[in-house]
Protein backbone atom coordinates (compact mmCIF):
# COMPACT_ATOMS: atom_id res chain seq x y z
CA UNK A 1 0.00 0.00 0.00
CA UNK A 2 0.95 3.59 0.11
CA UNK A 3 0.63 6.20 2.77
CA UNK A 4 -0.52 9.55 1.59
CA UNK A 5 -1.28 12.40 3.47
CA UNK A 6 -3.08 15.59 2.70
CA UNK A 7 -2.81 18.96 4.01
CA UNK A 8 -5.57 20.86 5.10
CA UNK A 9 -7.93 18.32 5.85
CA UNK A 10 -10.63 20.83 5.67
CA UNK A 11 -10.76 24.33 5.30
CA UNK A 12 -13.38 27.13 5.17
CA UNK A 13 -12.54 30.11 2.44
CA UNK A 14 -14.56 33.12 1.11
CA UNK A 15 -15.20 33.78 -2.12
CA UNK A 16 -12.43 35.15 -4.62
CA UNK A 17 -9.34 33.39 -2.66
CA UNK A 18 -7.01 30.61 -3.49
CA UNK A 19 -6.20 27.54 -1.16
CA UNK A 20 -3.30 25.24 -1.99
CA UNK A 21 -3.54 21.77 -1.22
CA UNK A 22 -0.43 19.83 -0.64
CA UNK A 23 -0.55 15.87 -1.02
CA UNK A 24 2.68 13.84 0.17
CA UNK A 25 3.14 10.34 -0.77
CA UNK A 26 5.72 7.73 1.51
CA UNK A 27 7.57 6.28 -1.41
CA UNK A 28 7.90 7.49 -4.91
CA UNK A 29 5.00 7.01 -7.17
CA UNK A 30 4.36 6.67 -10.93
CA UNK A 31 1.25 8.83 -11.11
CA UNK A 32 -0.37 11.36 -9.07
CA UNK A 33 -3.98 12.50 -9.71
CA UNK A 34 -6.05 14.93 -8.42
CA UNK A 35 -10.21 14.06 -7.90
CA UNK A 36 -12.67 16.25 -6.88
CA UNK A 37 -16.07 14.24 -5.21
CA UNK A 38 -19.26 16.79 -4.65
CA UNK A 39 -21.64 16.47 -2.00
CA UNK A 40 -23.16 12.84 -2.77
CA UNK A 41 -21.59 12.38 -5.62
CA UNK A 42 -19.00 9.93 -7.69
CA UNK A 43 -15.56 10.93 -8.11
CA UNK A 44 -14.73 13.48 -10.72
CA UNK A 45 -10.81 13.53 -12.05
CA UNK A 46 -9.66 17.09 -12.54
CA UNK A 47 -6.21 16.04 -14.22
CA UNK A 48 -2.78 13.96 -13.81
CA UNK A 49 -0.07 15.65 -12.30
CA UNK A 50 3.28 15.04 -14.06
CA UNK A 51 6.83 15.33 -13.03
CA UNK A 52 8.40 17.93 -14.16
CA UNK A 53 5.82 19.40 -16.42
CA UNK A 54 2.71 20.79 -16.90
CA UNK A 55 -0.21 18.36 -15.67
CA UNK A 56 -2.82 16.85 -18.14
CA UNK A 57 -6.33 18.19 -17.29
CA UNK A 58 -9.67 16.46 -18.49
CA UNK A 59 -11.66 17.92 -20.51
CA UNK A 60 -13.71 20.80 -17.85
CA UNK A 61 -11.07 21.80 -16.08
CA UNK A 62 -8.43 24.40 -16.48
CA UNK A 63 -4.96 25.00 -15.51
CA UNK A 64 -5.71 28.62 -14.48
CA UNK A 65 -8.67 27.48 -11.80
CA UNK A 66 -6.83 24.26 -10.80
CA UNK A 67 -2.98 25.12 -11.18
CA UNK A 68 -0.90 21.81 -9.93
CA UNK A 69 2.78 21.32 -9.29
CA UNK A 70 4.51 18.77 -9.00
CA UNK A 71 8.32 18.75 -8.65
CA UNK A 72 8.83 15.12 -7.08
CA UNK A 73 7.88 11.76 -7.20
CA UNK A 74 6.21 12.17 -3.73
CA UNK A 75 4.86 15.22 -3.74
CA UNK A 76 2.73 17.45 -5.27
CA UNK A 77 0.34 20.57 -4.87
CA UNK A 78 -3.50 21.31 -6.14
CA UNK A 79 -4.51 24.81 -6.02
CA UNK A 80 -8.56 26.13 -6.20
CA UNK A 81 -8.26 29.47 -7.59
CA UNK A 82 -10.56 31.99 -7.61
CA UNK A 83 -13.31 30.45 -5.44
CA UNK A 84 -17.21 30.08 -5.26
CA UNK A 85 -19.37 28.25 -3.46
CA UNK A 86 -19.89 25.88 -6.34
CA UNK A 87 -15.96 24.23 -5.92
CA UNK A 88 -17.08 22.91 -2.00
CA UNK A 89 -15.86 19.75 -2.25
CA UNK A 90 -14.29 16.92 -1.69
CA UNK A 91 -10.55 17.13 -3.10
CA UNK A 92 -8.36 14.08 -2.96
CA UNK A 93 -4.85 12.90 -3.69
CA UNK A 94 -4.49 9.65 -5.59
CA UNK A 95 -1.64 7.92 -6.54
CA UNK A 96 -0.52 4.27 -8.53
CA UNK A 97 2.47 2.72 -7.99
CA UNK A 98 4.88 1.22 -11.25
CA UNK A 99 4.38 -2.22 -10.56
CA UNK A 100 0.65 -2.09 -9.35
CA UNK A 101 -2.78 -1.90 -10.75
CA UNK A 102 -3.91 -0.34 -7.46
CA UNK A 103 -4.73 2.97 -6.46
CA UNK A 104 -4.09 4.67 -3.22
CA UNK A 105 -6.53 7.64 -2.38
CA UNK A 106 -5.68 10.28 0.59
CA UNK A 107 -7.83 11.08 2.89
CA UNK A 108 -8.95 14.12 1.21
CA UNK A 109 -9.34 17.88 1.79
CA UNK A 110 -12.96 18.93 2.42
CA UNK A 111 -13.61 22.70 1.35
CA UNK A 112 -16.31 24.60 2.08
CA UNK A 113 -16.91 28.07 -0.04
CA UNK A 114 -18.50 30.86 1.79
CA UNK B 1 -14.23 5.32 -24.37
CA UNK B 2 -15.16 3.11 -21.79
CA UNK B 3 -17.86 3.16 -19.61
CA UNK B 4 -19.20 1.83 -16.12
CA UNK B 5 -22.54 1.78 -15.37
CA UNK B 6 -23.69 0.88 -11.43
CA UNK B 7 -27.51 -0.15 -12.10
CA UNK B 8 -28.60 0.61 -8.68
CA UNK B 9 -28.11 3.48 -6.66
CA UNK B 10 -29.56 2.33 -3.22
CA UNK B 11 -29.09 -1.00 -2.31
CA UNK B 12 -30.94 -2.31 1.26
CA UNK B 13 -30.55 -5.65 2.88
CA UNK B 14 -31.28 -7.25 6.06
CA UNK B 15 -28.48 -8.55 8.26
CA UNK B 16 -26.96 -11.59 7.60
CA UNK B 17 -28.65 -11.72 4.20
CA UNK B 18 -27.30 -11.65 0.80
CA UNK B 19 -25.64 -8.55 -0.95
CA UNK B 20 -25.48 -8.09 -4.70
CA UNK B 21 -24.00 -4.48 -6.50
CA UNK B 22 -24.36 -4.43 -9.99
CA UNK B 23 -21.95 -3.55 -12.23
CA UNK B 24 -21.77 -3.17 -16.43
CA UNK B 25 -18.93 -1.72 -18.11
CA UNK B 26 -18.10 -1.02 -21.76
CA UNK B 27 -14.59 -1.61 -23.18
CA UNK B 28 -12.94 -1.81 -26.58
CA UNK B 29 -10.35 -3.92 -24.96
CA UNK B 30 -9.78 -5.81 -22.22
CA UNK B 31 -9.98 -4.04 -19.02
CA UNK B 32 -9.10 -3.49 -15.56
CA UNK B 33 -11.90 -3.49 -13.08
CA UNK B 34 -12.06 -2.74 -9.78
CA UNK B 35 -14.55 -1.85 -6.55
CA UNK B 36 -13.87 0.56 -3.93
CA UNK B 37 -15.65 1.28 -0.51
CA UNK B 38 -16.39 4.64 1.19
CA UNK B 39 -17.66 4.69 4.49
CA UNK B 40 -18.91 8.00 5.81
CA UNK B 41 -16.33 10.54 6.48
CA UNK B 42 -13.85 8.37 5.81
CA UNK B 43 -11.29 7.44 2.73
CA UNK B 44 -11.57 4.99 -0.47
CA UNK B 45 -10.49 1.81 -0.06
CA UNK B 46 -9.70 -1.09 -2.56
CA UNK B 47 -12.48 -4.34 -2.03
CA UNK B 48 -11.17 -6.05 -4.80
CA UNK B 49 -9.65 -5.63 -8.53
CA UNK B 50 -9.71 -7.46 -11.76
CA UNK B 51 -6.08 -7.52 -14.30
CA UNK B 52 -6.91 -10.45 -16.80
CA UNK B 53 -6.03 -13.42 -14.42
CA UNK B 54 -8.68 -15.83 -12.33
CA UNK B 55 -12.27 -14.24 -13.00
CA UNK B 56 -13.53 -14.69 -9.98
CA UNK B 57 -12.17 -12.08 -7.64
CA UNK B 58 -12.18 -12.14 -4.00
CA UNK B 59 -11.50 -9.60 -1.60
CA UNK B 60 -11.18 -7.91 1.79
CA UNK B 61 -14.55 -8.38 4.12
CA UNK B 62 -15.85 -11.38 2.71
CA UNK B 63 -16.56 -9.69 -0.82
CA UNK B 64 -16.23 -11.42 -4.12
CA UNK B 65 -16.66 -10.21 -7.47
CA UNK B 66 -16.91 -12.46 -10.71
CA UNK B 67 -16.22 -10.80 -14.43
CA UNK B 68 -18.32 -11.60 -17.12
CA UNK B 69 -17.14 -11.00 -20.39
CA UNK B 70 -19.73 -11.98 -22.13
CA UNK B 71 -22.12 -9.98 -19.91
CA UNK B 72 -19.82 -7.62 -19.22
CA UNK B 73 -20.71 -7.61 -16.14
CA UNK B 74 -18.77 -7.08 -12.67
CA UNK B 75 -21.07 -7.66 -9.90
CA UNK B 76 -19.76 -7.42 -6.28
CA UNK B 77 -21.15 -9.93 -3.98
CA UNK B 78 -21.15 -11.13 -0.10
CA UNK B 79 -22.88 -13.87 1.28
CA UNK B 80 -23.81 -12.12 4.92
CA UNK B 81 -24.59 -8.70 5.20
CA UNK B 82 -23.08 -7.14 8.16
CA UNK B 83 -23.73 -3.78 9.79
CA UNK B 84 -20.28 -2.54 9.39
CA UNK B 85 -20.72 -3.03 5.50
CA UNK B 86 -23.08 0.18 5.22
CA UNK B 87 -21.06 3.02 2.56
CA UNK B 88 -20.67 4.00 -0.64
CA UNK B 89 -19.55 1.63 -3.17
CA UNK B 90 -17.96 2.08 -6.28
CA UNK B 91 -17.32 0.34 -9.55
CA UNK B 92 -14.54 1.52 -11.72
CA UNK B 93 -13.07 0.30 -15.12
CA UNK B 94 -9.20 1.82 -15.82
CA UNK B 95 -8.56 3.10 -19.74
CA UNK B 96 -5.71 5.09 -20.95
CA UNK B 97 -6.34 8.79 -21.45
CA UNK B 98 -4.97 10.98 -24.38
CA UNK B 99 -1.53 11.38 -23.14
CA UNK B 100 -1.48 7.50 -22.88
CA UNK B 101 -1.95 7.46 -18.89
CA UNK B 102 -4.07 5.58 -17.54
CA UNK B 103 -6.55 6.67 -15.31
CA UNK B 104 -9.70 5.23 -13.83
CA UNK B 105 -13.65 5.78 -15.06
CA UNK B 106 -15.69 6.10 -11.87
CA UNK B 107 -19.32 4.76 -11.56
CA UNK B 108 -21.61 6.81 -10.11
CA UNK B 109 -22.03 4.75 -6.88
CA UNK B 110 -24.14 2.38 -4.85
CA UNK B 111 -25.44 3.11 -1.33
CA UNK B 112 -25.63 -0.26 0.65
CA UNK B 113 -27.97 -0.02 3.79
CA UNK B 114 -27.95 -3.05 6.06
CA UNK B 115 -30.82 -3.56 8.32
CA UNK B 116 -30.88 -4.97 11.79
Amino acid sequence: SAVISQKPSRDICQRGTSLTIQCQVDSQVTMMFWYRQQPGQSLTLIATANQGSEATYESGFVIDKFPISRPNLTFSTLTVSNMSPEDSSIYLCSVIRATSYEQYFGPGTRLTVT
Amino acid sequence: AQSVTQLDSHVSVSEGTPVLLRCNYSSSYSPSLFWYVQHPNKGLQLLLKYTSAATLVKGINGFEAEFKKSETSFHLTKPSAHMSDAAEYFCVVSERNAGNNRKLIWGLGTSLAVNP
